[in-house]
């Protein structure tokens, strides 16, 4: 069976530093992926997607960026946090048409 | 463009009571997908319900219906004998009939289910 792996699943960083989230998928080959931000109480927010390695389509500008590296793997990452950078962010993969999602990051920019 | 809309922000029903979250949404497509996902505290999201618009009958999971009016553009989703785990925020979600593309959701309904 296909399974979703989102790490890390806490993460507290200061202004100005970088990130990097990882998202894996297992039980599958290739899958569209895609990154979610949702901010506390609110809906979501799509912010990358991808149908293949190397295609990366951008939904929202921002100084987030993603990238696929392999079939199964989703980066997103930041050169320099925002404040508004908080949130849950969500990864999901798709065999077609339904979207399954990872267990999320929670991000805490102070 | 298409859009989802939940107009009901938060509800409240009994234990073992039936509920029902409404669901509109606008496009100029014949043939698409509906889901409803559920995301419980745990914030995990996990998809309930799938409906395809070519289909006439409405689809159903356990204690988990849709109601599907295609004309309407409406889709709302029924919990029968609802239970204290059913308690979370339920969004709407809307897709074209094509692999590579994007799910639309709505802003969410979140569903308090009181002992």
């Amino acid at each position: 069976s296909q399974t979703i792996h989102q790490w890390p699943a806490t993460l507290v960083q200061p202004v100005g530093s970088p990130l990097s989230l990882e998202c894996t998928v297992e039980g599958t080959s290739n899958p569209n992926l895609y990154w979610y931000r949702q901010a506390a109480g609110r809906g979501l927010q799509l912010l990358f997607y991808s149908v293949g390695i190397g295609q990366i389509s951008s939904e929202v500008p921002q100084n987030l960026s993603a990238s696929r590296p392999q079939d199964r793997q989703f980066i997103l990452s930041s050169k320099k946090l925002l404040l508004s950078d908080s949130g849950f962010y969500l990864c999901a993969w798709s065999p077609g048409y339904e979207q399954y999602f990872g267990p999320g990051t929670r991000l805490t920019v102070t | 463009a298409q859009t989802v809309t939940q107009s009901q922000p938060e509800m409240s029903v009994q234990e073992a009571e039936t509920v029902t979250l409404s669901c509109t949404y606008d496009t100029s497509e014949s043939n698409y997908y509906l889901f409803w996902y559920k995301q419980p505290p745990s914030r995990q999201m996990i998809l309930v319900i799938r409906q395809e618009a070519y289909k006439q009958q409405n689809a159903t999971e356990n204690r988990f219906s849709v109601n599907f009016q295609k004309a309407a553009k409406s889709f709302s989703l029924k919990i029968s004998d609802s239970q204290l785990g059913d308690t979370a925020m339920y969004f709407c979600a809307f897709m074209k009939l094509m692999r590579d593309d994007k799910i639309i959701f709505g802003k969410g309904t979140r569903l308090h289910i009181l002992p």
